[in-house]
């Protein structure tokens, strides 16, 4: 157990709809990350936040969006969702963010989108 | 060409085998290479970690980096059935402050009894 945890940790919708995901990081950690990983495309970086604040920006599409909010959880929305949209999504935290620290990965949740 | 190939596998050895991971990668500037497994249906985990070219070994697991080579390998030594992962390397350099790693695809791992 990596002390990060996310719900759901699965979910059916249809196309078009409209889901929030939620992360809750390792106790201490003020980085929250967010990955997708589809069969094509591997583990791809979302987005990054640290207390409270944007960081980074990898491959995120325009109709997703992230924050991370005082208490540190953070949540990724997805919204007019298609089916290539069907992967899995982790999060990961990590202390601070620096090049040598572990970041720390959550269980996935399982995005099915039909 | 993407930025880190990684042999997706899968990779059958029998149990006791010393097993060679490998990545290639094009961007010079990555300096932090580290080596994650991946359980099904889990998330990964952090196995071995190095900053710039080296060598590194914790246990049965070495890593190794070539930058000149632009060549990342993990060497498991000893092999068990539950080494039976996805392996993933992946590497990151500084980006605004932020190291965000770039992952490989993940070589899968099979170690039959």
């Amino acid at each position: 157990d990596s002390g990060v945890t996310q719900t759901p940790k699965h979910l059916i919708t249809a196309t078009g709809q409209r889901v929030t995901l939620r992360c809750s990081p390792r106790s201490g950690d003020l980085s929250v990350y967010w990955y997708q990983q589809s069969l094509d495309q591997g583990l791809q970086f979302l987005i990054h936040y640290y207390n409270g604040e944007e960081r980074a920006k990898g491959n995120i599409l325009e109709r997703f969006s992230a924050q991370q909010f005082p208490d540190l959880h953070s949540e990724l929305n997805l919204s007019s969702l298609e089916l290539g949209d069907s992967a899995l999504y982790f999060c990961a935290s990590s202390v601070s963010g620096g090049p040598q620290e572990t970041q720390y990965f959550g269980p996935g949740t399982r995005l099915l989108v039909l | 060409q993407k930025e880190v190939e990684q042999d997706p596998g899968p990779l059958s050895v029998p149990e006791g085998a010393i097993v060679s991971l490998n990545c290639t990668y094009s961007n010079s500037a990555f300096q932090y290479f580290m080596w994650y497994r991946q359980y099904s249906r889990k998330g990964p985990e952090l196995l071995m970690y190095t900053y710039s070219s080296g060598n590194k070994e914790d246990g049965r697991f070495t890593a190794q980096v070539d930058k000149s080579s632009k060549y990342i390998s993990l060497f498991i030594r000893d092999s068990q059935p539950s080494d039976s992962a996805t392996y993933l390397c992946a590497m990151s350099s500084s980006s605004g402050g932020s190291y965000i790693p770039t992952f490989g695809r993940g070589t899968s791992l099979i170690v039959h009894p």
